[in-house]
């Protein structure tokens, strides 16, 4: 099974300022991974697929890049409704979509 | 528009078995896997398997193997998730999702969730 870690399991940050989450894939998957938020009662929503593909809809303040192992998920100026927790996930059907841990952001 | 509506919440007894369903409205069932995820109390999101609507293959995760079951009825549109011999660590919100490109992972549309509590 392919392993998801992502760090920090979790971020406090100011209104408008710039956070970084990294992803990091056991083993090489291409550009196979996408990004979830997760507010508490909600379901998952998709941000970012294919590493850097911005979901219809999804504020350009947030991005994806990356490939191979090594994934970023940014949001460059953070706003109030930003707060929640961020899962990077597996994204090739036939290799199970293993979830990362999880990054909580918070706002200071 | 996409919907996945899920069922209501259950409450069962350990060693009990639970089965949840997803129905699937405003787009053609049989176009997109439909994936199962879960989230226990405190913890992270759990991806557990897909099913493939047109054809019925599954896919699920290892730890899950030997106790879960997807289906899917494709005249009702709706697909169903079973998980067997239920322990007290399977109470869980249970995400049935959808949708997407073919690299958005779990999908694009998600039901709302359906609260399983295993409880003696």
């Amino acid at each position: 099974d392919i392993q998801m870690t992502q760090s920090p399991s979790s971020v406090s940050a100011s209104v408008g300022s710039k956070v970084t989450i990294t992803c990091r894939a056991s083993q090489r998957i291409a550009s196979w991974l996408a990004w979830y938020q997760h507010t508490p009662g909600k379901a998952p929503k998709l941000l970012i697929y294919a590493a850097s593909n911005l979901q219809s809809g999804v504020p350009s303040r947030f991005s994806g890049s990356g490939s191979g192992t090594d994934f970023t998920l940014t949001i460059s100026s953070l706003q109030p409704e930003d707060s929640a927790t961020y899962y990077c996930q597996q994204a090739n059907s036939f290799l199970g979509h293993t979830f990362g841990g999880g990054t909580k952001v918070e706002i200071k | 528009q996409v919907q996945l509506q899920q069922s209501g919440a259950e409450i069962k007894k350990p060693g009990a078995s639970v089965k949840v369903s997803c129905k699937a409205s405003g787009y053609r069932f049989t176009d997109y896997y439909l994936n199962w995820v879960r989230q226990a109390p405190g913890q992270g999101l759990e991806w557990m398997g897909w099913i493939n609507p047109d054809s019925g293959a599954t896919i699920y995760e290892y730890k899950f193997q030997d106790r879960v079951t997807m289906t899917r009825d494709t005249s009702i549109t709706t697909g169903y998730l079973e998980v067997r011999s239920l322990r007290s660590d399977d109470t869980a919100v249970y995400y049935c999702a959808s949708g997407g490109s073919v690299s958005s992972g779990s999908g694009e549309y998600w039901g709302q969730g359906t609260l399983v509590t295993v409880s003696s």
